[in-house]
């Protein structure tokens, strides 16, 4: 059974800075690997989505890599703001006919202004 | 477009009451998602559906959940009866399957998702 760790739970930085978040996960059988933002009170957004060929996806200030083999994600947030104030999850989608999107419980992240 | 759209955003209940979730998905998305969120457990799929046919329902808890998704346009959870650890935000997505299969490859749009509280 696929398993998807984020640690640690919550991460306080100062505003500017640049910052990694991990994301590991059990089985390497992948589909593709996504990172959302989730706001609080609100649903989540999609960030970026690597399908299991790729190796990184950029949008902006945010880069995600994904290593397969090693069973691990991060994603990189450049110039860190205090709008970046959210939970991210990374969630992958295993092979197999009736894989199902499953999610890691974030990582809280609080930009200090 | 208004994003995926899902009502009640609070609801309130006691033990033993039948609750009904609603959800409209994104206008030509043919995939959609039902989730459940607690501190405890994370995010879990429920279930979900493919140009409206149950897919895959093997996360509902118990026989007390259904779903349903009579059109394109409209899905409903329910739980009945309802009991306190139900107790949680239910999320409603939906995506645009190219895929024959069904599978869940692309990006989902969220809704803003329904805080259940039974007592």
């Amino acid at each position: 059974k696929q398993e998807v760790t984020q640690i640690p739970a919550a991460l306080s930085v100062p505003e500017g800075e640049n910052l990694v978040l991990n994301c590991s996960f059990t089985d390497s059988a992948i589909y593709n690997l996504q990172w959302f933002r989730q706001d609080p009170g609100k649903g989540l957004t999609s960030l970026l989505l690597i399908q299991s060929s790729q190796r990184e996806q950029t949008s902006g200030r945010l880069n995600a890599s994904l290593d397969k083999s090693s069973g691990r994600s991060t994603l990189y947030i450049a110039a860190s703001q205090p709008g970046d104030s959210a939970t991210y999850l990374c969630a992958v989608l295993p092979t197999g006919a009736n894989s199902k999107l499953t999610f890691g419980k974030g990582i809280t992240l609080s930009v200090r202004p | 477009d208004a994003g995926v759209i899902q009502s009640p955003r609070h609801e309130v209940t006691e033990m033993g009451q039948e609750v009904t979730l609603r959800c409209k998905p994104i206008s030509g998305h043919n995939s959609l998602f039902w989730y459940r969120q607690t501190m405890m457990r994370g995010l879990e799929l429920l279930i979900y559906f493919n140009n409206n046919v149950p897919i895959d329902d093997s996360g509902m808890p118990e026989d007390r959940f259904s779903a349903k998704m009579p059109n394109a346009s409209f899905s409903t959870l329910k739980i009945q009866p309802s009991e306190p650890r139900d107790s949680a935000v239910y999320f409603c997505a939906s995506s645009l399957s190219l895929r024959a299969s069904g599978r869940p490859t692309d990006t989902q749009y969220f809704g803003p998702g329904t805080r259940l509280t039974v007592l």
